[in-house]
């Protein structure tokens, strides 16, 4: 069974671009969770959605927006780039029970 | 505030030992889940163990088990016989049960294991 993938896996851009992540879940995973990873503030949830609807968002600004197809594929935007959005960023899915499973990441940097 | 703390930045341990990685939490909710994931340098997070806050066992997963103490507010990782290819960073995280698949993180404590 194969497992989260994400896509690109590694990304440069500069400041004032914008971007999109995607990430597929494992088949059968309908919720879908972005984390983004810092040296500086470490993991900290973006947002989360369950059959196309956004129902858990973090504490980040409106610049960063996701979605979610039916397919249940999921796409992370992040616009007018800021040097302190260089970071990895996770995508996790889940099914049932309690364990997420998280793809490789997309290492962004912006220059 | 709910948080995690994983007060050990670095750990290191030689080949066949054990190794314990502290983790304390803080919420006041009854219903929460507790987990630790491993990152490796290549970056994808490995989910190793969970340990629901009503379990009254602790959890184990082959060599990886879980102390569990509620009063405490602690949920330990015990790696048993210690490999060289566990060394990475080590996560713990805490879901609420009101936040749907949000994972709260701690820092992570970075674990060496030595020849």
């Amino acid at each position: 069974k194969a497992g989260v993938t994400q896509t690109p896996r590694y990304l440069i851009k500069t400041r004032g671009q914008q971007v999109t992540l995607s990430c597929s879940p494992i088949s059968g995973h309908r919720s879908v969770s972005w984390y983004q990873q810092t040296p500086g503030q470490g993991l900290q949830f973006l947002f989360e959605y369950f059959s196309e609807t956004q129902r858990n968002k973090g504490n980040f600004p409106g610049r960063f927006s996701g979605r979610q197809f039916s397919n249940s594929r999921s796409e992370m935007n992040v616009s007018t780039l800021e040097l302190g959005d260089s970071a990895l960023y996770l995508c996790a899915s889940r099914r049932g029970g309690e364990t997420q499973y998280f793809g490789p990441g997309t290492r962004l940097l912006v220059l | 505030a709910q948080k995690i703390t994983q007060t050990q930045p670095g750990m290191f341990v030689q080949e066949k030992e054990a190794v314990t990685l502290d983790c304390t939490y803080d919420t006041s909710d009854q219903s929460y889940g507790l987990f630790w994931y491993k990152q490796p340098s290549s970056g994808e997070m490995i989910f190793l163990i969970y340990q629901g806050s009503y379990d009254e066992q602790n959890a184990t997963e082959g060599r990886y088990s879980l102390n569990f103490q509620k009063a405490r507010k602690s949920a330990n990782l015990v790696i048993s016989a210690s490999q060289l290819g566990d060394s990475a960073m080590y996560f713990c995280a805490m879901r609420l049960s009101g936040g749907y698949n949000k994972l709260i993180f701690g820092a992570g404590t970075r674990l060496a294991v030595h020849p």
